[in-house]
């Protein structure tokens, strides 16, 4: 079954730093991957989509890798804000059935 | 196009009474995800739906809880005689088929007394 863990739970940085959230998953047969954002009592917004076959995304400040084959993502985030305040969720499609796996979170707060 | 719609977005309920959300797809969409999220935690699988057809229920407890998707309108999750643990987010996503993104809903907050 697949195992999805974020490292770590939790981060806080000055606004201005550049930051890395890990992923890592267990099953390397996965259909893509996907970072989310998730704002306090709100839903997700995606942020980036990688492909299989890919091995980076880019969108603005944000850049992730995919290695699959060493079942692991990153989320680098450049001169971080404090509205990049919120909890980034990673989760893995699943090949056969198009079902997510989540992670548990990096909850993230940038200090102005 | 209206995106993924939940109601309601806020659900109380008294333990053993019924829970009833409801999730309307985004338009062309066929393919209905429920997830859930408890507290401090992330989401978690609980049943993949397409039109009149439960795809994967791996994910959903064995009592008390199910899921539908009629041909006409939203998929439904029902649960009866909630109890304190049910307390969570519940949300749906959609999408055309089985292979495409997934479009996420706001959620519905269930709070179990």
């Amino acid at each position: 079954k697949q195992e999805v863990t974020q490292i770590p739970a939790a981060l806080s940085v000055p606004e201005g730093e550049n930051l890395v959230l890990n992923c890592s998953f267990t099953d390397s047969a996965i259909y893509n991957l996907q970072w989310f954002r998730q704002d306090p009592g709100k839903g997700l917004t995606s942020l980036l989509l990688i492909q299989s076959s890919q091995r980076e995304q880019t969108s603005g400040r944000l850049n992730a890798s995919l290695d699959k084959s060493s079942g692991r993502s990153t989320l680098y985030i450049a001169a971080s804000q404090p509205g990049d305040s919120a909890t980034y969720l990673c989760a893995v499609k699943d090949k056969n059935f198009n079902k997510f796996y989540f992670g548990s979170g990096t909850k993230l707060n940038v200090k102005p | 196009n209206a995106g993924v719609m939940q109601n309601p977005r806020h659900l109380v309920r008294r333990r053993g009474q019924e829970a009833r959300l409801r999730c309307s797809p985004m338009k062309g969409h066929s393919h209905v995800y429920w997830y859930r999220q408890l507290p401090e935690e992330g989401l978690k699988f609980m049943v993949y739906l397409q039109k009149e057809n439960i795809i994967d229920e791996s994910g959903m407890p064995k009592e008390r809880f199910s899921a539908e998707f009629p041909k006409e309108g939203p998929s439904i999750l029902r649960i009866q005689q909630v109890v304190r643990g049910d307390s969570a987010a519940y949300f749906c996503a959609s999408s055309r088929d089985r292979t495409d993104t997934q479009y996420f809903g706001p959620g519905t907050r269930l709070t179990v007394l």
